[in-house]
């Protein structure tokens, strides 16, 4: 299976900032690769599919970037909703999928 | 608007059988663009996804827990059903199920629509 590594594992900062998750595939999976913002107690989010497209209705200051095997979600200018923990996804080929292990934002 | 909830035992004993359903609505599990999945995630920790489901009744398993899983659909309902057998303690999770769209732009799948999950305690 296809493994996926998520750094940092957590995050402290503050509403304004600008903040990067980054996500590392075992293998190269060009773009096949999703984000998810989960808070607690509630189902995951979907925020950006295909390493890139937006999903409807998420905010802009969300993007993704990436192929291959490196990719980064950013969040341009951090709101006190955007704290949760983010999750990256693998979707390359059939399943199965793998999630990375998660990143918590928290509030500085 | 889609919508999914999950249903099933709050509580297992060990060994037994976990039989979890998802009724959705707003969507067909009949068109080619959609799937169903499942997945877990026991407290504290990360997603794992367990199984999907197509519209063509393909199934697909989790690479570790594939022989203790089942997925099925009943199409005239608009529920998916997954068992898991031999339940154990590390089982204890909270499950959802998620739409599992092909996003025809992209040609890829991910997991658009979920669940609120039922947590599930594996105890004697």
């Amino acid at each position: 299976d296809i493994q996926m590594t998520q750094s940092p594992s957590s995050l402290s900062a503050s509403v304004g900032d600008r903040v990067t998750i980054t996500c590392r595939a075992s293998q190269s999976i060009s773009n096949y690769l999703n984000w998810y913002q989960q808070k607690p107690g509630k189902a995951p989010k979907l925020l950006i599919y295909a390493a890139s497209s937006l999903h409807s209705g998420v905010p802009s200051r969300f993007s993704g970037s990436g192929s291959g095997t490196d990719f980064t979600l950013t969040i341009s200018s951090l709101q006190p909703e955007d704290f949760a923990t983010y999750y990256c996804q693998q979707s390359y080929t059939t399943p199965p999928y793998t999630f990375g292990q998660g990143t918590k934002l928290e509030i500085k | 608007q889609v919508t999914l909830k999950e249903s099933g035992p709050a509580l297992v004993k060990p060994t037994q059988t976990l039989t979890l359903t998802c009724t959705f609505s707003g969507f067909s599990l009949t068109t080619s663009a959609m799937r169903v999945s499942w997945i877990r995630q026991p407290p504290g920790k990360a997603l794992e996804w367990l199984a999907r489901i197509d519209w063509d009744d393909d199934k697909f398993y989790s690479t570790s827990l594939k022989t203790r899983l089942t997925i099925s659909k009943d199409t005239s309902k608009n529920q998916v059903v997954l068992t898991m057998t031999n339940m154990d303690p590390v089982d204890t999770a909270t499950y959802f199920c998620a739409r599992t769209y092909l996003g025809l732009a992209v040609a890829q799948y991910y997991f658009d629509y979920w669940g609120p999950g039922t947590l599930v305690a594996v105890s004697s």
